[in-house]
């Protein structure tokens, strides 16, 4: 199983609503991503855990709040949005290899895309 | 090429040739290059990698040439497939393979011809 599932696939929220993002992986991946991607735009990335630690936020701010509950899960909480975030949320899980020299490909899931009203 | 506004480099091919889509990346400490393909509504789909002790991989109907002198790598599909048509992106990272973060290029949409 390669599947990165993520839930829900559309989402619309008003800036003041609170809602998450959910995505879960059983492949094992002790790695999971974030990216952020805007229309004909690449992904941009905004969090990475690694066994289930937040290892790495490029700066996002605070509204999203991500949380990894356990190895197989990877939440994202918004809250008091604004219309320039809406775009699509796509997660992403890999094997965590560091200093090796296996494979390390991430898979995405299928995304969530987001619209703020 | 370098994409304008919100527009997307393109490719387009007739079926059955080949086809060779161009990145540059931008840093030089990266060891670890991916290509993926993205089709309308979908996630990115992993196609092959490479790891920055190689210059050449190949796959199935699909080859990654990585120049590390310039900074340049591409993706080459044989025998190009209406399937084929979506939006191709590079992406980079520096970790040996440990989470890290991908990079990503500004992708290039690639059309096939009947």
């Amino acid at each position: 199983d390669t599947e990165v599932t993520q839930t829900p696939k559309h989402l619309v929220m008003g800036m003041t609503n609170k809602k998450s993002l959910k995505c879960e992986q059983h492949m094992g991946h002790r790695a999971m991503y974030w990216y952020k991607q805007k229309a004909k735009k690449p992904p941009e990335l905004m969090f990475v855990y690694s066994y289930e630690k937040l290892s790495i936020n490029e700066s996002v701010p605070s509204r999203f709040s991500p949380e990894c509950p356990n190895s197989s899960l990877l939440n994202l909480h918004l809250h008091a949005l604004q219309p320039e975030d809406s775009a699509l949320y796509l997660c992403a899980s890999s094997q965590d290899l560091s200093g090796t020299s296996g494979e390390a490909e991430q898979y995405f899931g299928p995304g969530t895309r987001l619209t703020v009203t | 090429g370098e994409s304008v506004g919100l527009h997307l480099p393109t490719l387009s091919v007739q079926e059955g040739d080949n086809s060779i889509i161009n990145c540059a990346y931008s840093n030089s400490a990266s060891d670890y290059f991916i290509w993926y393909k993205q089709e309308s509504g979908k996630g990115p789909q992993f196609i092959i990698d490479i790891r920055s002790n190689m210059d050449k991989r190949q796959g199935q109907r699909v080859t990654v040439l990585l120049n590390k002198t310039v900074k340049h790598l591409s993706l080459q599909i044989a025998a190009t497939q209406p399937g084929d048509s979506a939006v191709y992106f590079c992406a980079e990272s520096y970790s040996g393979g440990g989470a890290d973060g991908l990079t990503f290029g500004k992708g290039t949409h690639l059309i096939i011809q009947p």
